[in-house]
């Protein structure tokens, strides 16, 4: 158990509608990384929270937004679904988004847009 | 941006064997190169990592090498076990702070 903690596990919803996914850090950790990983890709770099600020962005589309709380927990906000953003969705932590800094990911949300 | 490329992507070896996953990046800046282990159903986990100061890093069966003048790094398991299967992804971070990740190696380990 890496102390990253991701609800849903599961999700499946229609096109067109919105989601949230939710991530609770390990304790102690500031910083909060949002990936996506689709069949046969690698994990794409959606965006990093630290601390509750916005750290760095990656290849997030418009549709998707995420914020990260006073309690440090993240959300992250998928709407206007389309059928290709069926993906795992991970969230990670770290102490502090430094660039050697180990990142816990959590066990991930599998989201099917039917 | 950074940019990680992961070779191969399926690896099939006989319990026993040994085991290469080769990577390679573009930024120079880098410094940090974890690898991670997906088993199903799970988020990937770190297994080990070297930063740009050490040339090899070992853990028990696995290792892993650095070449910063060509920009790749290696993982090596030897004595490759069942439980070994899963996807092995490399990652590089440094110059933005935020890992880049290859695309993954699927490792099948046959008893």
């Amino acid at each position: 158990d890496s102390g990253v903690t991701q609800t849903p596990k599961h999700l499946i919803t229609a096109t067109g509608q919105r989601v949230t996914l939710r991530c609770s850090p390990r304790s102690g950790d500031l910083s909060v990384y949002w990936y996506q990983q689709s069949l046969d890709q690698g994990l794409q770099f959606l965006i990093q929270y630290y601390n509750g600020e916005e750290r760095a962005k990656g290849n997030i589309l418009e549709r998707f937004s995420a914020q990260q709380f006073p309690d440090l927990h993240s959300e992250l906000n998928l709407s206007s679904l389309e059928l290709g953003d069926s993906a795992l969705y991970f969230c990670a932590s770290s102490v502090t988004p430094g660039e050697d800094v180990e990142a816990f990911f959590g066990q991930g949300t599998r989201l099917t847009v039917v | 941006g950074e940019n990680v490329e992961q070779h191969p992507s399926t690896l099939s070896v006989q319990e026993g064997d040994s085991a290469v996953i080769k990577c390679t990046y573009s930024d120079s800046a880098s410094n940090y190169f974890p690898w991670y282990k997906q088993e199903l159903g799970k988020g990937p986990q770190l297994i080990i990592d070297i930063r740009s100061n050490v040339g090899e890093k070992k853990d028990q069966r696995i290792a892993v090498t650095l070449n910063k003048t060509a920009k790749h790094f290696s993982l090596h398991i030897t004595e490759t076990q069942p439980e070994d299967s899963a996807v092995y992804f490399c990652a590089a971070s440094g110059g933005s702070y935020i890992p880049t990740f290859g695309r993954g190696t699927s490792l099948i380990v046959h008893p």
